[in-house]
C-alpha cells in the first residue's frame, strides 16, 4: 500500500522568508496529492492539492511542485506571515483512499 | 450545508466499554473515511467507503468495525474500547477520488 514520508517535523522561519515541507511516497501509481492545514483545535482543511498530470501549481503564497519520477512532492510558502504558523500534512491518494504523512509544525518567529 | 458533522464532541469511556462514534454529511459524497489523530503520528486511516453497502479496511482497522447503510451516514463502531484508542477521531467525506476531502470537527475519545 501507500506510504508518505514528510519532513521536518518541525520548521522555525522568520517572518517573511519562505518555507518549504517535503514529501516521497512509495505508489507509483498515486495521481492525486493535497495538503492540508491544521491550526490548533481544528480540523484539517485543503489548501492546495495537485494531480500527477502537472508538475506545479501556485495558489496566492502557495506553491506545490510534484516530482514523479523520484516520487517527490514539496509545499512551499512564501513570505511567511504569523498566521500561517500550523501543521501541515501532505498526502496521497493510493486507490481509493488517501493517506497522510506524519504532518510538519511551522513556527512563524517575529 | 452543515457539511461533515460528527458526535459526540468529547467522550469518556472505561476500558472495555463499547460505543459508537457518529458522522454524518449532507453533500451526496460517495466516499467517506475514518482517521485517527495521534500526537506525532500524524492522520491514519481506519476504515473507508466508497458508497452506501461498500466498506473497506484501512491502515489501522483492528477494534474498529464501520457501516454504510446510506449515503450520509458512517458510523464507526469500538467493540470493546482500550486505553490505545485514546484519540482524536476525525470523519471525512469527499465527491470522488481526486476531489476536495472535507473534515468533521472531530471527536476527542478517552478510555481509561
Amino acid at each position: 500500500g501507500e506510504n508518505v514520508e514528510q519532513h521536518p517535523s518541525t520548521l522555525s522561519v522568520q517572518e517573511g522568508d519562505s518555507a518549504v515541507i517535503k514529501c516521497t511516497y512509495s505508489d507509483s501509481a498515486s495521481n492525486y496529492f493535497p495538503w492540508y492545514k491544521q491550526e490548533l483545535g481544528k480540523r484539517p482543511q485543503l489548501i492546495i492539492d495537485i494531480r500527477s498530470n502537472v508538475g506545479e501549481k501556485k495558489d496566492q503564497r502557495i506553491a506545490v511542485t510534484l516530482n514523479k519520477t523520484a516520487k517527490h512532492f514539496s509545499l512551499h510558502i512564501t513570505e511567511t506571515q504569523p498566521e500561517d504558523s500550523a501543521v501541515y500534512f501532505c498526502a496521497a491518494r493510493g486507490g481509493d483512499k488517501i493517506i497522510f504523512g506524519k504532518g510538519t509544525r511551522l513556527h512563524i518567529l517575529p | 450545508n452543515a457539511g461533515v458533522t460528527q458526535t459526540p464532541k468529547f467522550q469518556v469511556l472505561k476500558t472495555g466499554q463499547s460505543m459508537t462514534l457518529q458522522c454524518a454529511q449532507d453533500m451526496n459524497h460517495e466516499y467517506m473515511s475514518w482517521y485517527r489523530q495521534d500526537p506525532g503520528m500524524g492522520l491514519r486511516l481506519i476504515h473507508y467507503s466508497v458508497g452506501a453497502g461498500i466498506t473497506d479496511q484501512g491502515e489501522v482497522p483492528n477494534g474498529y468495525n464501520v457501516s454504510r447503510s446510506t449515503t450520509e451516514d458512517f458510523p464507526l463502531r469500538l467493540l470493546s474500547a482500550a486505553p490505545s484508542q485514546t484519540s482524536v477521531y476525525f470523519c471525512a467525506s469527499k465527491n470522488g477520488p481526486q476531489e476536495t476531502q472535507y473534515f468533521g470537527p472531530g471527536t476527542r475519545l478517552l478510555v481509561l
